[in-house]
């Protein structure tokens, strides 16, 4: 079993739908939690940064722990064309510092205009 | 304000030769991080650097990479020899605080665009 599973996708969407995108996890150790977003060709960009258990909002994104579950979700509302692309979960330890620091494979997202 | 650098963008070598990737980090950001993506694995930390010292670098595979930060500016990554296994894309981040510092770090970690490499 891999440390933390994400369904690659690709997962398409017309414009303007509520994306959910979710990963699990079975380290029950990890404390932080991030959710990243890569174009083609580019770097990840770091959405979301949560740490332990809880919702957190920004803007059109809504990043959710559920710990008991090892369970973690991101959604995002209003979906653009734009938000077309690879979706990274990762997550880590404070007490392993980067020893422990995991991605998971990504979710390829397509929003259809 | 300029992102985060890597040169190469791709580079090309056969096994056993020495390649040297370079990453230039956001000015001011203390804090730089090499990771790697290998063909159809996940992206995997390398190491850690703070201003010039290695902070952590457990990720590193074995003692064919080299990284170096002199000076606390850009870095370098040697891989001396090249082996097949090698092969996928680098990336460079930066941020200002330590990524995973503590609770109440909302400091962002800023990527390159990755140097794909391929050792054939």
């Amino acid at each position: 079993q891999k440390e933390v599973e994400q369904d690659p996708g690709p997962l398409s969407v017309p414009e303007g739908a509520i994306v959910s995108l979710n990963c699990t996890y079975s380290n029950s150790a990890f404390q932080y939690f991030m959710w990243y977003r890569q174009y083609s060709r580019k770097g990840p960009e770091l959405l979301m940064y949560t740490y332990s258990s809880g919702n957190k909002e920004d803007g059109r994104f809504t990043a959710q722990v559920d710990k008991s579950s090892k369970y973690i979700s991101l959604f995002i509302r209003d979906s653009q064309p734009s938000d077309s692309a690879t979706y990274l979960c990762a997550m880590g330890s404070l007490q392993w510092g980067f020893q422990n620091f995991v991605f998971g494979p990504g979710t390829r997202l397509s929003v259809l205009p | 304000e300029a992102g985060v650098t890597q040169f190469p963008s791709h580079s090309v070598i056969e096994k056993g030769q020495t390649v040297t990737l370079r990453c230039d980090p956001i000015s001011g950001h203390d804090n730089l991080y090499w990771y790697r993506r290998v063909m159809g694995k996940e992206i995997k930390f390398l190491l850690h650097f703070v201003k010039e010292s290695k902070q952590d670098e457990s990720g590193m595979p074995n003692n064919r990479f080299l990284a170096e930060r002199t000076g606390g500016t850009y870095s370098t990554l040697k891989v001396q020899p090249a082996e097949l296994e090698d092969s996928g894309v680098y990336f460079c981040a930066s941020s200002r605080a330590a990524l995973l510092a503590g609770a109440a770090s909302t400091d962002t970690q800023y990527f390159g665009p990755g140097t794909r490499l391929t050792v054939l």
